[in-house]
């Protein structure tokens, strides 16, 4: 059962243009999502996140949106980039009470191209 | 970049043998994690660790244990490979912040270990 889900598995854009990455997730005790870029032969790296008390978070070039009711997110990179071209992940986990760092929930992830 | 080190980066074994991989931090990081990256699957986490000689297993731990004697190190071991276990294994490290509601943090990868088993 698969509770993080990127239900597309590629996505090509211009460059200059809007690249919109969306990720859907099943468990309604979710509350702290997660994106990570990857590239080929390295680990994954660390872009940007959100909690659940919130909407909208934004960093740059970067912003994730999330829709509770929908169980819905989505990164926006604006504008796209070449270097941008990687696999993208959406990560979740659930509340945090007790001091042990919550467990992440990966989805299968998104390849980004952006071409020049 | 996160202090991470992951050893060996490569390796190819036959069915049976065991292998340990080692994961190596410097970041002073309370909790440390194994993964590992299948294809169509995603990152899957196999073990964490939450202090020295605390461990818990995740949702792949079948055929894996883990050890942590130090805080900077956390084990990988396959007692007897298998071909399935063919995969790219990631460690990872979070801290939290104390509090009421402890604060989640990102975890911060390394490059991964590509273990190949014949």
């Amino acid at each position: 059962d698969q509770q993080v889900k990127q239900n597309s598995p590629s996505l090509s854009v211009q460059e200059g243009r809007i690249s919109i990455l969306n990720c859907d997730y099943t468990n309604s005790m979710f509350d702290y999502f997660l994106w990570y870029k990857k590239y080929p032969a390295e680990g994954p790296t660390f872009l940007i996140s959100i909690s659940s008390i919130k909407d909208k978070n934004e960093d740059g070039r970067f912003t994730v949106f999330l829709n509770k009711s929908a169980k819905h997110l989505s990164l926006h990179i604006v504008p796209s980039q070449p270097g941008d071209s990687a696999v993208y992940f959406c990560a979740a986990s659930e509340p945090n009470y007790t001091g042990a760092n919550s467990k992440l929930t990966f989805g299968k992830g998104i390849t980004l191209s952006v071409r020049p | 970049d996160a202090g991470i080190t992951q050893s060996p980066r490569h390796k190819v074994t036959e069915t049976g043998t065991p292998v340990t991989l080692r994961c190596h931090q410097t970041e002073n990081h309370r909790y440390m994690y194994w993964y590992r990256q299948d294809p169509g699957h995603g990152l899957r986490l196999i073990h964490y660790s939450y202090g020295v000689k605390d461990t818990d297993k995740g949702e792949v731990s079948d055929g894996y244990s883990v050890s942590r004697s130090k805080t900077e190190d956390f084990l990988l071991t396959l007692e007897s490979a298998t071909s399935s276990q063919t995969s790219v294994y990631f460690c990872a490290i979070s801290e939290s912040w104390g509090g009421e509601i402890f604060s989640n943090q990102p975890q911060h990868f390394g490059d991964g270990t590509r273990l190949s088993i014949l």
